[in-house]
C-alpha cells in the first residue's frame, strides 16, 4: 500500500513564528502537492512538485514555500505564521493514474 | 460562481437506505471525475474514478456523471454507519494532478 507520511499531526504556533510541515511518501512517485483543507472551501492547491528541486505554485503559494531535496519528501514551510493560515494541511502524492494519495493531514492552528 | 459546487450538508440517513451525492461544476471542458471519501481526522481516499459521461458500479457505490447537464451524482446503496464521512467530488480537463478541482464535501452520517 502506498503510504504518505506527515509527520505533524497538530501544531500549535504563534504568529510569526516560522513552521515547517514534512511529508514523506514510499512509492517513489514524482509528483506530490501540498493543499490546505477549510470549511465550505475545499481543498485548495498551495504548491506541487513534479521532481526534485522542481516546484511550481498552485491556487494560493502567497506565504507558503516549499522544499524537495528527495524524491520522497516534500515540506511545506510557514516563513512568518498568522492566523489566517489556521488551517488542515493535506500532502499528496500522485502517480499520473487519476488517484491522489493523502497523508492524514495536520492541522495547525496559529495563535 | 464557484467552479465546482457541492451542497455541504449535513446529510443523516438510516442504515440501509439509498444515498445520493451530487455536484454540480461550471466548466464544461472537465473530462475526469471523481470521488474522494474523507474520514474524520484522516485524509482522503479515491472511492470512485470516472472518464467522460456515463455510470460506473463497484460494489455499492454507483458513480453517475451527466456531461449535458453539468452533474455528476455517487449513489450508496444498502448504506451503512462505516459510510459515515465527507465525500468530495473532483474533477480535471486533463489527468495532471495539478488541475484537479475539489468540491468543499459532503458530510453525511449513516445512523445505525
Amino acid at each position: 500500500d502506498v503510504k504518505v507520511t506527515q509527520s505533524s499531526r497538530y501544531l500549535v504556533k504563534r504568529t510569526g513564528e516560522k513552521v515547517f510541515l514534512e511529508c514523506v511518501q514510499d512509492m517513489d512517485h514524482e509528483n506530490m502537492f501540498w493543499y490546505r483543507q477549510d470549511p465550505g472551501l475545499g481543498l485548495r492547491l498551495i504548491y506541487f512538485s513534479y521532481d526534485v528541486k522542481m516546484k511550481e505554485k498552485g491556487d494560493i503559494p502567497e506565504g507558503y514555500s516549499v522544499s524537495r531535496e528527495k524524491k520522497e519528501r516534500f515540506s511545506l514551510i510557514l516563513e512568518s505564521a498568522s492566523t489566517n493560515q489556521t488551517s488542515m494541511y493535506l500532502c499528496a502524492s500522485y502517480p499520473n493514474t487519476g488517484e491522489l494519495f493523502f497523508g492524514e493531514g495536520s492541522r495547525l492552528t496559529v495563535l | 460562481q464557484k467552479e465546482v459546487e457541492q451542497d455541504p450538508g449535513p446529510l443523516s440517513v438510516p442504515e440501509g437506505a439509498i444515498v445520493s451525492l451530487n455536484c454540480t461544476y461550471s466548466n464544461s471542458a472537465f473530462q475526469y471525475f471523481m470521488w474522494y471519501r474523507q474520514y474524520s481526522r484522516k485524509g482522503p481516499e479515491l472511492l470512485m474514478y470516472t472518464y467522460s459521461s456515463g455510470n460506473k458500479e463497484d460494489g455499492r457505490f454507483t458513480a453517475q456523471v451527466d456531461k449535458s447537464s453539468k452533474y455528476i451524482s455517487l449513489f450508496i446503496r444498502d448504506s451503512q454507519p462505516s459510510d459515515s464521512a465527507t465525500y468530495l467530488c473532483a474533477m480535471s480537463l486533463d489527468n495532471y494532478g495539478q488541475n484537479f478541482v475539489f468540491g468543499p464535501g459532503t458530510r453525511l452520517s449513516v445512523l445505525p
